[in-house]
């Protein structure tokens, strides 16, 4: 089982709309999630992370953590063409600060 | 805004050869961190370093790897006798210590794109 999945896309949203970005992991010992922006051939960039159940906004992006049903996600509102790239999950385990990655969801706006 | 740097933004080393990547994290970090990622797939965790010393590696991280903090400044990755399959981007990362909420969040550098031939 892979520990943290996420579908690979692409997800195609309208410019304006909301996007909408899943992300499942296996360890039920997981302390910390991350959400990454990776544009094509650049470096993961922090957007967002989240330690406790519940939302946490930070103006267009909002992460949302459910760790009985061991799911995160992300909300894009009001997506632009430039938030176009990669967007990849990252877990750590309780107590370490190695990441765990998913392969990470590619996110078309078309304008 | 404080930022992680490296160099050299492209490596080309010759199959036996070693090399080393280097970093310069954010200066008020204490967590260094060195992940890879070959083309095409997942961003892979190699090592943590904190306090002059590793602090967690991965199965990756095996003899054929060491890093170093040689002086104040620079973070280093060294992979000696590079094989076909080291080709892959390297990133460097860093991070605070955390508080009590324990903050692990991570910033990457630009990488080191490392082709083996």
């Amino acid at each position: 089982q892979k520990e943290v999945e996420q579908n690979s896309g692409p997800l195609s949203v309208p410019e304006g709309a909301i996007a909408s970005l899943n992300c499942t992991y296996s360890d039920r010992v997981s302390q910390s999630f991350f959400w990454y922006r990776q544009y094509s051939g650049k470096s993961p960039e922090l957007i967002m992370s989240i330690y406790s159940n519940g939302d946490k906004e930070d103006g267009r992006f909002t992460a949302q953590l459910n760790k009985a049903s061991q799911y995160v996600s992300l909300l894009i509102r009001d997506s632009q063409p430039s938030d176009s790239a990669t967007y990849l999950c990252a877990v750590n385990r309780t107590g370490r600060r190695a990441l765990t990655f998913g392969s990470g969801t590619r996110l078309q706006v078309q304008p | 805004e404080p930022e992680v740097t490296q160099t050299p933004s492209h490596q080309v080393t010759q199959m036996g050869q070693e090399v080393i990547l280097r970093c310069v994290p954010i200066s008020n970090h204490l967590y260094f961190y060195w992940y890879r990622q070959i083309l095409g797939q997942k961003v892979e965790f190699l090592v943590s370093f904190y306090n002059n010393e590793i602090s967690e590696k991965s199965e990756i991280f095996d003899d054929q790897f060491s890093v170093e903090r040689p002086d104040g400044s620079n973070f280093t990755l060294k992979i000696r006798s590079t094989k076909l399959e080291d080709s892959a981007m390297y990133f460097c990362a860093s991070g605070t210590s955390g508080g009590p909420v324990s903050s692990y969040e991570q910033y990457f550098g630009p990488g080191t794109r490392l082709t083996v031939t």
